[in-house]
C-alpha cells in the first residue's frame, strides 16, 4: 500500500448502534497513526496518536487499535450517538520527519 | 487561550494575482504544514516546516511557496494562482511532530480563484 486507505468512504448507522472503521498504511518506514474527528464547518480535532504495534487508545465510547506489521488501525464507536456524527480522518507519519499523509476519511452519520 | 489562526477566512481573487494567507501560532510550536482539502478528498500536504528557516515540501508543493522566519509565523504565498488552487486550505502546528504529539489546526481558509 502506497497511499493511506480508508474504508468504508461513509457510513449511515441509527443512534445507539457500534460501528467501525479502517485505515490502512504503509508499513515500512511507519512511526507513527494520528486519528482525528473533523466535524462540519470546524478543524479536525485529535483523538488518538499510536505508535506501537497491538497499541489500544479509548476516549470514551471510542477506541482504536493499532497493527503496524499489517499496515492496519480500527477505529471503534461504541453506540453511537448523533454527535458522533463527523468525519474521521487517520494520518500516517513516516520516519522522514515531518511528512503527514492523510486518508480521505470516513464520514459517520448517525440517526437518531 | 492556545490556538493556530488563519487569515483571512474566506477569499476570492483572480487569476494571476498574488496573494498571502497567513496563519500564526501561540503555543511555542517548532512544526507547522499547510494542508489543501478538496471535495471527496482528505487533507494533502503542501508545505511543511520543522523549524525556523526550515521548510520542505509536502506532496501537492506545486504553486505554492512558504518562509518560516520566526517560529509563530508560517505564511502561504500563492505567486500567481490559478482555478485548480481553489481549495480550502489549512494551517496546523505541532510541538515536535514525534511520536507523541498530534497536530492542531488552524479554522481554514475558503480560497476562490476565478
Amino acid at each position: 500500500i502506497l497511499n493511506v486507505e480508508q474504508s468504508p468512504q461513509s457510513l449511515h448507522v441509527q443512534e445507539g448502534d457500534s460501528t467501525n472503521f479502517t485505515c490502512s498504511f504503509p508499513s515500512s518506514n511507519f512511526y507513527a497513526l494520528h486519528w482525528y474527528r473533523w466535524e462540519t464547518a470546524k478543524s479536525p480535532e485529535a483523538l488518538f496518536v499510536m505508535t506501537l504495534n497491538g497499541d489500544e487508545k479509548k476516549k470514551g465510547r471510542i477506541s482504536a487499535t493499532l497493527n503496524t506489521k499489517e499496515g492496519y488501525s480500527y477505529l471503534y464507536i461504541k453506540g453511537s450517538q448523533p454527535e458522533d456524527s463527523a468525519t474521521y480522518l487517520c494520518a500516517s507519519l513516516s520516519t522522514n520527519a515531518g511528512k503527514s499523509t492523510f486518508g480521505d476519511g470516513t464520514t459517520l452519520t448517525v440517526k437518531p | 487561550e492556545a490556538q493556530v489562526t488563519q487569515n483571512p477566512r474566506y477569499l476570492i481573487t483572480v487569476t494571476g494575482k498574488k496573494l498571502t494567507v497567513t496563519c500564526s501560532q501561540n503555543m511555542n510550536h517548532e512544526y507547522m504544514s499547510w494542508y489543501r482539502q478538496d471535495p471527496g478528498l482528505g487533507l494533502r500536504q503542501i508545505y511543511y516546516s520543522m523549524n525556523v528557516e526550515v521548510t520542505d515540501k509536502g506532496d501537492v508543493p506545486e504553486g505554492y511557496k512558504v518562509s518560516r522566519k520566526e517560529k509563530r509565523n508560517f505564511p502561504l504565498i500563492l505567486e500567481s494562482p490559478s482555478p485548480n488552487q481553489t481549495s480550502l486550505y489549512f494551517c496546523a502546528s505541532s510541538l515536535y511532530l514525534d511520536s507523541t504529539d498530534t497536530q492542531y489546526f488552524g479554522p481554514g481558509t475558503r480560497l476562490t480563484v476565478l
